[in-house]
């Protein structure tokens, strides 16, 4: 079992650009969740998919957006990038929304210049 | 705002000596995790209590649940420099499906 993958594992950017994130579930999983984690920061809740749709979002705006693939695999992207969006971007899957027990992914390290 | 906080933010002990970390909110988990997370890697999830008053032991770890379940401890006993890293409480509230992670608590143990 692969567990949960994430790539790229680094990326830059240039401030205004944008980046497109992505993540394969654990086996058996068929939801993703993706959370932005500051340097010192516990992680930060940006929104969860299922069944293809966002189902919950927290307190990120619209710039950060997100898809899910049929194959429960999912994409975070990130438009008109800011200095402040550099991070660790996690993703975390579950075998379904109400499960408690969530996996993480080893992230991607997103640095903005 | 659900908050999570954990205390102490740093600890900094030699080998062999004890330890408590704290994770507290103002509001009532339906469950709680503990994860460590080691510099560059994603959180690693350690334990899930789920019940008020549980307590469920890991090894040298040892995790409770507050009977009202607004609270959580980890004890590490006779700590070994391979328990380094970041220590991340994570909520998950009544009515939501979506964690809360607490700010984290970085813990080195020194040989």
């Amino acid at each position: 079992d692969a567990g949960v993958t994430q790539s790229p594992t680094h990326l830059i950017k240039t401030r205004g650009q944008q980046v497109t994130l992505r993540c394969s579930p654990k086996s058996g999983h068929d939801t993703v969740s993706w959370y932005q984690q500051a340097l010192g920061q516990g992680p930060q809740f940006i929104f969860q998919y299922y069944e293809e749709e966002e189902r919950q979002r927290g307190n990120f705006p619209d710039r950060f957006s997100g898809h899910q693939f049929p194959n429960y695999s999912s994409e975070l992207n990130v438009n008109a990038l800011l200095l402040g969006d550099s991070a660790l971007y996690l993703c975390a899957s579950s075998y379904s929304p109400r499960d408690t027990e969530a996996f993480f992914g080893q992230g991607t390290r997103l640095t903005v210049v | 705002t659900q908050l999570l906080e954990q205390s102490p933010q740093f600890l900094s002990i030699q080998e062999g000596e004890n330890l408590t970390v704290y994770c507290n909110s103002s509001s009532v988990f339906s469950s709680l995790q503990w994860y460590r997370q080691e510099p560059g890697e994603g959180p690693v999830l350690l334990v899930t209590v789920v019940t008020g008053g549980e307590v469920k032991k890991l090894k040298r770890l040892t995790f409770q649940f507050g009977d009202a379940r607004k609270d959580s401890s980890l004890h590490i006993t006779a700590a070994q420099p391979g328990d380094t890293g970041l220590y991340l409480c994570a909520g998950l509230f009544s009515g939501t499906y979506k964690y809360i992670f607490g700010t984290g608590t970085r813990l080195k143990v020194l040989a």
